[in-house]
């Protein structure tokens, strides 16, 4: 079945520098990815999101590209600040048959920054 | 910041006893979810409903059952929670296919439960 991973399971920065999280995914049908931010004992915050007919989505502070041909997602966070501190995961939309869109996360990436 | 809630935040529970979890969002979503997540991992399915009167299950198999009698509400129920039901429980909505963004779950805080 098609599953979404990290390559990465922490990332420790400086305060300040760019940092980047990368997913691999494997299901190429998928049209729908989202990058979350979970913080400790919270549920997982809506970051970002792209369709599969685009290649690149900015933000505030953060990009995100995504890569079909690799199957490759990243998520860039410019001047990390210690506030960026969490697990990062990348989730997959699926459609199934139903019409149901459903979200097939990877295991997460914690990102620690240090002063 | 999306609006939806959870209670209670933690419950340390013995074994046998039942529970329900409490799920509410304020956007008037139609879709709605249940997640169980194990400490840094990630997060599996195991309900959702695409509105009032739909239930359904999802990808893991969990010995809890839901109801969605409103819109804005979607419980789930544990009717003798075991030690192997720990685990932090999170729910999640979503708008109906054909909003404008149809595919962003947005999740509430959590419950954290523990059974002794």
């Amino acid at each position: 079945g098609e599953s979404v991973g990290l390559h990465l399971p922490t990332l420790s920065v400086q305060e300040g520098d760019n940092s980047i999280i990368n997913c691999a995914y494997s299901n190429s049908a998928s049209d729908y990815f989202i990058w979350y931010k979970q913080e400790s004992g919270k549920g997982p915050q809506f970051i970002i999101d792209i369709r599969s007919n685009m290649d690149k989505r900015q933000g505030q502070r953060v990009t995100v590209l995504l890569n079909k041909t690799v199957k490759h997602l990243s998520l860039q966070i410019a001047a990390t600040q210690p506030g960026d501190s969490a697990v990062y995961f990348c989730a997959e939309n699926e459609q199934m048959n139903t019409g149901f869109q459903k979200l097939v996360f990877g295991t997460g990436t914690r990102l620690l920054v240090s002063p | 910041e999306a609006d939806i809630y959870q209670t209670p935040r933690y419950l340390v529970i013995g074994t046998g006893k039942k529970i329900t979890l409490e799920c509410s969002q304020t956007m008037g979503h139609d879709k709605m979810y249940w997640y169980q997540q194990d400490p840094g991992m990630e997060l599996h399915l195991i309900h959702y409903s695409y509105g009032v009167n739909s239930t359904e299950k999802g990808d893991l198999s969990s010995e809890s059952t839901v109801s969605r009698i409103r819109t804005e509400h979607f419980p789930l129920t544990l009717e003798s929670a075991r030690p192997s039901h720990t685990s932090q429980y999170l729910c999640a909505s979503s708008e109906l296919m054909g909003g404008p963004n149809p595919d962003t779950q947005y999740f509430g805080p959590g419950t954290r439960l523990t059974v002794l």
